[in-house]
C-alpha cells in the first residue's frame, strides 16, 4: 500500500451528523495536511498539522495526529450538504523534500 | 488576490500531438509543483521547480515529459507525442518559499487524448 491511505474509501452520512476520516502513512513525516476536492475541481487546503502537534482545530474541523501509529484523523462536525467532496491527506516527508504524497481519498456524501 | 491560475482548463489532443499546460503561481510565490491525477485516484507528484531551476523531477516519466519555470512567465508542463494513458487531470500548486509548507492548488487542466 502507498504512503497516505484514507479510510474509509467512501462515507455517506445524514446532514448534521459528524464525519470521521482516517489516514495512515508509512514513513516519518514533517507534517500532514488535509485537502478537500469538489468533483471536477482543484484542491482546497483545509488544515496542516506538524509532526510535533497532536491535535488541531479549525472551525468545524478537528485533526489529530498520532506519530507512533503513523495515523491521522479528520473530524467534520455538524456536517452540511456543502461538505460533500473527496478528502485527501497529504504527507510531507521529513528530509526536507517539499513534495506532497497524497492518499487515494475518502469520498464523503452528505445526505440532506 | 488571484490564486494559482492554470490554462487551458480542458485540452483535447489526438495521439501523437503535443500538449502544453501552463501554470501561473500566486503572486509572491516562487515555488511550483506539478501533480497528475488519474480518475478515482489521488494526486501523484511529478516535478518541483523554482525559477529557472528543476529541484526534483523524480515523479516525471523519463520520456516525452518536460517542465520549465522561466525567469519570466508561467511554468510550462510539456507532453510530447501524447498517448491515451496521458489522459488525466494535471494540477499545479505553488508555495511562497521552501519553509512554507502549505501548497495552494490551481483548478487543474483536464487533458483528454483521443
Amino acid at each position: 500500500s502507498q504512503q497516505g491511505e484514507e479510510d474509509p474509501q467512501a462515507l455517506s452520512i445524514q446532514e448534521g451528523e459528524n464525519a470521521t476520516m482516517n489516514c495512515s502513512y508509512k514513513t516519518s513525516i514533517n507534517n500532514l495536511q488535509w485537502y478537500r476536492q469538489n468533483s471536477g475541481r482543484g484542491l482546497v487546503h483545509l488544515i496542516l498539522i506538524r509532526s510535533n502537534e497532536r491535535e488541531k482545530h479549525s472551525g468545524r474541523l478537528r485533526v489529530t495526529l498520532d506519530t507512533s501509529k503513523k495515523s491521522s484523523s479528520l473530524l467534520i462536525t455538524a456536517s452540511r450538504a456543502a461538505d460533500t467532496a473527496s478528502y485527501f491527506c497529504a504527507t510531507d516527508l521529513n528530509f526536507g523534500n517539499e513534495k506532497l504524497t497524497f492518499g487515494t481519498g475518502t469520498r464523503l456524501t452528505i445526505i440532506p | 488576490n488571484a490564486g494559482v491560475m492554470q490554462n487551458p482548463r480542458h485540452l483535447v489532443r489526438r495521439r501523437g500531438q503535443e500538449a502544453r499546460l501552463r501554470c501561473s503561481p500566486m503572486k509572491g510565490h516562487s515555488h511550483v509543483y506539478w501533480y497528475r491525477q488519474l480518475p478515482e485516484e489521488g494526486l501523484k507528484f511529478m516535478v518541483y521547480l523554482q525559477k529557472e531551476n528543476i529541484i526534483d523531477e523524480s515523479g516525471m516519466p523519463k520520456e516525452r515529459f518536460s517542465a520549465e519555470f522561466p525567469k519570466e512567465g508561467p511554468s510550462i508542463l510539456r507532453i510530447q507525442q501524447v498517448v491515451r494513458g496521458d489522459s488525466a487531470a494535471y494540477f499545479c500548486a505553488s508555495s511562497r518559499d521552501r519553509n512554507s509548507y502549505e501548497q495552494y492548488f490551481g483548478p487543474g487542466t483536464r487533458l483528454t487524448v483521443t
